[in-house]
């Protein structure tokens, strides 16, 4: 199994500029998840979706974020326009549903895309 | 608001000591508590507990929840320089859904 595969690993752009992230999700993963790292606020959970439908997208900084899933092996990040506050490790994850009484879903998560918005 | 409060920020150990690391959580929601072992990319997952004053061990590590006290504990015995890394606290709110700490930084030198 290959993990979670994200895409650019390194992005680097100027302000006011459109930039699209990308992730494929563990095959057979029923959950997935967008994170942001920065040293500030650490590791917060932006958007996850539940086979391919967005759940929770309370954590999204703003109408320049969004994200899509269009089937249960992609999704999209996209930020537009960037700022340089977008700067940061963007990492997805994805997980299986281990069932009612199994407690947490056990997060996989890729490598990461760092972003640098200048 | 839900938090997730680990110390400390960070340590420096030497080889063979061993290092406790400490979370403890505020939240509307809980489910089960995660451990993940953070190097130079993606977090990678350590342990997860949802039952109070069960131990979970793999070789030198291991971690203790207590839901009375709202915390939980990370052990690392005879430590390794493979050991530094950062090491994340996580609750799960719901469904998947995990609340982070801001992580323990253990640099562990020879």
């Amino acid at each position: 199994d290959a993990g979670v595969i994200q895409s650019p690993r390194h992005e680097v752009t100027e302000m006011g500029q459109e930039v699209t992230l990308r992730c494929k999700p563990i095959s057979g993963h029923d959950y997935l998840f967008w994170y942001r790292q920065t040293m500030m606020r650490g590791l917060e959970l932006l958007i996850y979706f539940n086979n391919n439908v967005p759940i929770d997208d309370s954590g999204m900084p703003e109408d320049r974020f969004s994200a899509k899933m269009p089937n249960a092996s992609f999704s999209t990040l996209k930020i537009q326009p960037s700022e340089p506050r977008d700067s940061a490790v963007y990492f997805c994850a994805s997980s299986l549903w281990a069932g009612e009484y199994s407690g947490a879903n056990v997060l996989t998560f890729g490598a990461g895309s760092r972003l640098t918005v200048l | 608001e839900d938090k997730v409060v680990q110390s400390p920020l960070s340590l420096v150990v030497h080889e063979g000591d061993t290092v406790t690391l400490n979370c403890s959580y505020e939240v509307t929601n809980f489910r089960s508590l995660l451990w993940y072992k953070q190097e130079k990319k993606a977090p990678t997952f350590l342990f997860m507990l949802t039952s109070s004053g069960i131990e979970k061990k793999s070789g030198r590590l291991s971690s203790i929840l207590d839901k009375k006290e709202l915390s939980s504990i990370l052990n690392i015995t005879a430590t390794q320089t493979g050991d530094s890394a950062i090491y994340l606290c996580a609750v799960d709110l719901s469904w998947g859904k995990l609340q982070f700490g801001a992580g323990t930084q253990v640099v562990v030198t020879p």
